[in-house]
């Protein structure tokens, strides 16, 4: 069974700082993906990954399959990226599910 | 395009009631999935289905039935509720057995008294 660990549990930063969310799994995967849970609830992908590095906005999302760690930075935060942030393991092979990390609570001040 | 749908919002049951969560998506997508998300731990798969017809249980299916009853709509079924299983919900599809972008639905928050 893969074990998904985050970390930070909970980060709270000032407005502008350069933000850094870090996953580790326990097994190899296909795919790591990263969501966002706003603080209404809704989950949205904001990435998927199985090697290298993808952008999107001020947002980036790196993997390092041999040392099987992710990061998720964030650049000149904002508090609208205030926000619960998941990382996801996918197994491969199958519609089998994901394996979540219990997240990161990021708070954003201004 | 209203992507991943899920009825109601929220619901209060008593122990030993039985309901029914219904989701719905409209992205033409094969696999769907039934997680719940508990304070203090991460999103747990219930059951998934990777295509119509076909069903499997997750990591937590005790307490639990599905239903794929065609390609759009994925139910899940507490036949008899227990405290425990106080949780939000979260249907999620995707497009096929690739590893793809899931898209979720917005949750429905039962509370079992």
């Amino acid at each position: 069974k893969n074990e998904v660990e985050q970390s930070p549990q909970n980060l709270t930063a000032q407005e502008g700082e350069f933000i850094t969310i870090n996953c580790s799994y326990s097994v190899g995967i296909s795919a790591l993906h990263w969501l966002q849970q706003h603080p209404g609830g809704g989950i949205v992908s904001l990435f998927m990954l199985s090697s290298g590095k993808k952008k999107h906005g001020r947002l980036i999302a790196t993997i390092n399959i041999q040392e099987k760690h992710s990061s998720l930075h964030i650049t000149a935060s904002h508090p609208r990226d205030s926000a619960v942030y998941i990382c996801a393991a996918a197994m491969g092979g199958g519609a089998d599910g994901l394996t979540f990390g219990k997240g990161t609570h990021l708070i954003i001040q201004p | 395009n209203a992507g991943v749908t899920q009825t109601p919002k929220f619901q209060v049951l008593k122990t030993g009631q039985s309901m029914t969560l219904q989701c719905a998506q409209d992205m033409n997508h094969n696999s769907m999935y039934w997680y719940r998300q508990d304070p203090g731990m991460g999103l747990r798969l219930i059951y998934y289905s990777a295509s119509e017809g076909t069903t499997d249980k997750g990591e937590v299916p005790n307490g639990y039935n599905v239903s794929r009853l065609n390609k759009r709509e994925f139910s899940l079924r507490l036949e008899s509720a227990a405290p425990s299983q106080t949780s939000v919900y979260f249907c999620a599809s995707r497009r096929s057995e690739v590893q793809e972008t899931q898209y979720f639905g917005p949750g429905t928050r039962l509370l079992v008294l």
